[in-house]
């Protein structure tokens, strides 16, 4: 079992709807949870970071955390083109300080 | 902040040719990753360093492959001798301990093609 898994996608919606990106990770002791977009030939940056239970908003993005269920997403609400990338779901672990372990990426593709 | 810095930003090198990335991190981050991204494989870790010293090189393909960090500035990936599979995007990051539960920053990347 992979230490992070993500709905491989591609994702393809509609401008003005809810895109829902999915990721689970192995590791129960799990802390911090990250959500990174790439787009197309540049580099990952971070837009969503979580550590608690429940959800965590920023503008259209919300990050939805339940440790239970080993389980975290991310929701673009009201997607637009520009939301068109990969997302990269990323856990660091209990017991390595430091390193992030990353997901495959959902490729999202928003349509006008 | 200037950011990641990574250098070359491109690199297209025959087989056999010894290939070497360099990568300064964000000044007073103490932790420094090497990543290899591939369409096939994804985004790897190859090695990491905390305080410059390797924490965990268990990534790194073989021996044809080595990172250092002699300073708290500066890193190196070499690939010696290099090959075809090699041929990939290679990413600096660095993070600091304890700031927002050690959020990494990635440099632009380096694109490898090794012919």
């Amino acid at each position: 079992q992979k230490e992070v898994e993500q709905n491989s996608g591609p994702l393809s919606v509609p401008e003005g709807a809810i895109a829902s990106l999915n990721c689970t990770y192995s590791d129960r002791v799990s802390q911090s949870f990250f959500w990174y977009r790439q787009y197309s030939g540049k580099s990952p940056e971070l837009i969503m970071s979580i550590y608690s239970n429940g959800d965590k908003e920023d503008g259209r993005f919300t990050a939805q955390l339940n440790k239970a269920s080993q389980y975290v997403s991310l929701l673009i609400r009201d997607s637009q083109p520009s939301d068109s990338a990969t997302y990269l779901c990323a856990v660091r672990r209990g017991s390595t300080l430091g390193r992030l372990y990353f997901g495959r990426g959902t490729q999202l593709t928003v349509w006008p | 902040d200037a950011g990641v810095i990574q250098s070359p930003r491109h690199e297209v090198t025959e087989m056999g040719q010894e290939v070497t990335l360099r990568c300064k991190p964000i000044s007073g981050h103490d932790y420094l990753f090497w990543y290899r991204q591939t369409m096939m494989r994804g985004l790897e870790l190859l090695i990491y360093f905390n305080n410059n010293v390797p924490i965990d090189d268990s990534g790194m393909p073989e021996d044809r492959f080595s990172a250092k960090m002699p300073n708290a500035s500066f890193s190196t990936l070499k690939i010696q001798p290099s090959e075809p599979r090699d041929s990939a995007v290679y990413f600096c990051a660095s993070s600091l301990a304890g700031e927002q539960q050690e959020t990494q920053y990635f440099g632009p990347g380096t694109r490898l093609l090794v012919l």
